[in-house]
């Protein structure tokens, strides 16, 4: 399977700054990226789905200018928090699927924590 | 509507003693995947199974088993012996044929191994 790596692993930043996540698929060609975000002891949802060289299509309640999704290659994928404020703390995750869209190759994931 | 429900929150059992994990899911499609990933207290999401539709064949790998029933629209997962190592939060995930390939997860089920 493919193999999805992200960066950092964690970070910590003040709040009001912006963060940038990035996704890399190391061995497979990536059109499609999915971001999902994790809260303490909560289950994954999705936020976004990116395509490679078109806009990002965000899920519903989450706000476009402040998740700025970049996909300019097929094996990079960005995930920038604006303005970031400490209800942003989460896990965030991407994810490719595979070739017929039956299996999913995950990021080991991104802890922010905005003090 | 596509949902998946894991209604068991928290499950602790004591070291060798089987354990179920239950899944129910909803989708209106016909052609869907629905998987089981493991995700320890690092976070990073590790791939147990994934099973389509059409598949309704019990699994068996190791401890570990799988009971996929269309009828009452349940993947349920069972370890048998569990172990320390086991201990765990568990997501049931359900992925539409029509969906591209993302991931609706249920709620997670934590299990906790006591020695």
């Amino acid at each position: 399977g493919a193999v999805v790596s992200q960066h950092p692993s964690w970070v910590i930043c003040k709040s009001g700054t912006s963060v940038k996540i990035e996704c890399r698929s190391l061995d497979f060609q990536a059109t499609t990226m999915f971001w999902y975000r994790q809260f303490p002891k909560q289950s994954l949802m999705l936020m976004a789905t990116s395509n490679e060289g078109s806009k990002a299509t965000y899920e519903q309640g989450v706000e476009k200018d402040k998740f700025l999704i970049n996909h300019a290659s097929l094996t990079l994928s960005t995930l920038t928090v604006t303005s970031a404020h400490p209800e942003d703390s989460s896990f965030y995750i991407c994810s490719t699927p595979g070739q017929g869209y039956n299996e999913q190759f995950f990021g080991p994931g991104t802890r922010l924590t905005v003090l | 509507a596509q949902k998946v429900t894991q209604a068991q929150t928290e499950i602790s059992v004591v070291e060798k003693e089987d354990v179920t994990l239950d899944c129910v899911y909803e989708t209106r499609d016909t052609t869907y995947y629905l998987f089981w990933y493991k995700q320890p207290p690092s976070g990073e999401l590790v791939f147990l199974i994934r099973r389509n539709s059409f598949d309704e064949q019990n699994e068996i790998s190791g401890r570990y088993s799988w009971n996929f029933q269309k009828s009452t629209s349940s993947f349920n997962f069972t370890i048998t012996a569990s172990q320390v190592v086991d201990s765990a939060v568990y997501f049931c995930a359900l992925s539409e044929n029509n969906q591209g390939g993302k991931l609706i997860f249920g709620q997670g089920t934590e299990l906790s191994v006591k020695p």
